[in-house]
Order: structure tokens, then C-alpha cells, then sequence
């Protein structure tokens, strides 16, 4: 079974607010995760990282938070834009299991004007 | 940089015919995925080559699925017989090391098995 799943199929924000996208796993062997958006029509594109052993990690716009105590991990991107509009994957990537990237099921965030 | 190259676009087949998807992944990249989208769902990871040994293809139906990548840079994926549940997007990646969290994917072939 997958071992990263995701809350909500679908997040309705409006421009300018801030997102929060949330994803539970279940596999603590995981070395790093990873958050994926993908757009209509194209194949998924790389977003941000976060190492097992670190709490937070930010890069333009977004952030990403890993909490170990309840298996959970989240995107936050600040001032959402109608660009953001995409599915978000989180995935995870796990040495022991040759180091393949194990996508979860995707979260559709719509942008309203 | 030129990105991940895959061909055909779209491919609309009848069950029990085969079919071929190509893909050129970006120079000097030695890892290659193929995967698995069907609508609705995350990417699910058929087979990772490094160079042209399979790394993992644990989740490859291998009865009627193969692929290859003979000299380490282009790779086929084949189906054959095809069946209605094939119906997904064919997306391939490709990433400079194994085991980057940074894979680069190409558009994907939709394949439509009527």
C-alpha cells in the first residue's frame, strides 16, 4: 500500500491567503520528503525537500513543515498566486528501498479570483 | 537544458494490441523512471533504471509490461496485450543521481485502451 496519503482531495483558497497542505505517512524509514505540483496537462515538478531529521524548511513562497511525533507533513505557500493552481504530491524517498520516489494520492488547490 | 522528451503525445488503442512509449531523458541524467498515472491518482513507479540496469520494477506487471534502456540514455516501455485498466498517463523521469529527490518529468503519454 502507499505509504504516504494525503487529507483533503480538494482546497478552495482565495488570492492572496495563505495555503496549508497537509499529508499523513506511515513509514518512519523514510530519508527525505519531497512536495511535487503538477499541472494540467503536465508531469509533476519539484518544489521543495525536507530531510527525516529536520523540522521546517523554507524556500520562495513556501514551507515546508515535518512533525516525526505524528507522522505528518505539510506545504504552506504564502500569498497564493492563480499560478499555484495544481495538484500537490507529497512523496517520500527511503534508502532501503532503493531509494525510489513513492508519490502520494494529490491534493487539487483552486485558486479564487 | 532540454527537459524530458516522450513520445507519442496521446495514443488511442484497442484492448489486446500493444503499444510502445519512448523517452529521452536529459543529458547525463543515469536515472530513469517510468510511472504510472491513472486519473485521479498519484504517480505509481513501474520501473527505475540506473544506467541500463533495473534498479526496481517490484511494481511492473511484468506479463504483459517490459522496458528497457539498452546504452543507458533512451528507454521503450511496452505493453502487450493492452487491457482496458492500462487507460493512464506514462510519465518518465529522469534524475542526475539515484535516490535525488529532484526527478524531472516529462509531459506523458496518454493512453486511452478502448
Amino acid at each position: 500500500g502507499e505509504s504516504v496519503g494525503l487529507h483533503l482531495p480538494t482546497l478552495s483558497v482565495q488570492e492572496g491567503d495563505n495555503s496549508i497542505i497537509n499529508c499523513a505517512y506511515s513509514n518512519s524509514a523514510s530519508d527525505y520528503f519531497i512536495w511535487y505540483k503538477q499541472e494540467s496537462g503536465k508531469g509533476p515538478q519539484f518544489i521543495i525537500d525536507i530531510r527525516s531529521n529536520m523540522d521546517k524548511r523554507q524556500g520562495q513562497r513556501v514551507t515546508v513543515l515535518l512533525n516525526k511525533t505524528v507522522k505528518h507533513l505539510s506545504l504552506q505557500i504564502a500569498a497564493t498566486q492563480p499560478g499555484d493552481s495544481a495538484v500537490y504530491f507529497c512523496a517520500e524517498t527511503r534508502t532501503g528501498g532503493g531509494n525510489k520516489l513513492t508519490f502520494g494520492t494529490g491534493t487539487q488547490l483552486k485558486v479564487e479570483l | 537544458e532540454a527537459g524530458v522528451a516522450q513520445s507519442p503525445r496521446y495514443k488511442i488503442i484497442e484492448k489486446r494490441q500493444s503499444v510502445a512509449f519512448w523517452c529521452n531523458p536529459i543529458s547525463g541524467h543515469a536515472t530513469l523512471y517510468w510511472y504510472q498515472q491513472i486519473l485521479g491518482q498519484g504517480p505509481k513507479l513501474l520501473i527505475q533504471f540506473q544506467n541500463n540496469g533495473v534498479v526496481d520494477d517490484s511494481q511492473l506487471p511484468k506479463d504483459r509490461f517490459s522496458a528497457e534502456r539498452l546504452k543507458g540514455v533512451d528507454s521503450t516501455l511496452k505493453i502487450q496485450p493492452a487491457k482496458l485498466e492500462d487507460s493512464a498517463v506514462y510519465l518518465c523521469a529522469s534524475s542526475f543521481l539515484q535516490g535525488s529527490t529532484e526527478a524531472f518529468f516529462g509531459q506523458g503519454t496518454r493512453l486511452t485502451v478502448v
